[in-house]
């Protein structure tokens, strides 16, 4: 089985200061993890993946997140942050072993930059 | 290209009710997903196919059904709604065998009361 989590509900930061939205994760096998973000009234749309090979990988929009293996940790950074990135993101996380190409994803984080 | 689309935007049922949700997609993708998205509980696949005239059942597939009778379409039935399916549906669909991140659509809003 596979599970995420995402401990934080919501990440409350000021514009220009760092971002990180927190995930841990649990699978049997090697994940692959995925992070997510939505936008009011919107679909999900895609940030980031790791899949093997640099602990730190980058994404859409300025945003990165960093895979540790030994904390089973895929948080999602960003060094500045912008009101615009004020959001739902989700971590997603797929055994590599799951028919399907199956995802779990956590509950979700609301982030809001302040001005 | 229009990516994953779904019919309808906005639905409200009441008890008992039947509905077929539509999702279409153009990127010839061979999986695609239905799930349904609450407060604080993420997204749970509902069902998913794996090809076209294929279907299998996801974390929370009870009250529900599929067909994929066309490799761009994928239909989420509900045969007879209960308040407990009150939720946002989304679509998602990706390419086949491989690493690759699902694309989704803009969801569905269903209120039964």
């Amino acid at each position: 089985a596979q599970s995420v989590a995402q401990p934080e509900d919501q990440v409350i930061v000021a514009e220009g200061n760092p971002l990180t939205v927190k995930c841990t994760y649990s699978v049997s096998g090697n994940p692959y993890l995925f992070w997510y973000v939505q936008y009011p009234n919107r679909g999900l749309q895609f940030l980031l993946k790791y899949i093997t090979g640099d602990n730190l990988v980058k994404g859409s929009y300025g945003f990165e997140a960093e895979f540790n293996k030994s904390q089973t940790s895929f948080h999602l950074k960003k060094p500045s942050a912008l009101v615009s990135d004020s959001a739902l993101y989700f971590c997603a996380v797929r055994d590599i072993r799951a028919a399907g190409n199956k995802l779990t994803f956590g509950g979700g984080t609301r982030v809001l930059v302040k001005p | 290209n229009a990516g994953v689309t779904q019919t309808p935007k906005f639905r409200v049922l009441k008890t008992g009710q039947s509905m077929t949700l539509l999702c279409a997609q153009d990127m010839n993708h061979e999986y695609m997903y239905w799930y349904r998205q609450d407060p604080g509980m993420g997204l749970r696949l509902i069902h998913y196919s794996v090809g076209e005239g294929t279907t299998a059942k996801g974390e929370v597939p009870d009250g529900y059904n599929v067909s994929r009778l066309k490799k761009q379409n994928f239909l989420l039935g509900l045969e007879s709604a209960a308040p407990s399916q009150t939720s946002v549906y989304f679509c998602a669909s990706s390419p086949g065998t491989g690493v690759y991140e699902q694309y989704f659509g803009p969801g569905t809003r269903l209120t039964v009361t």
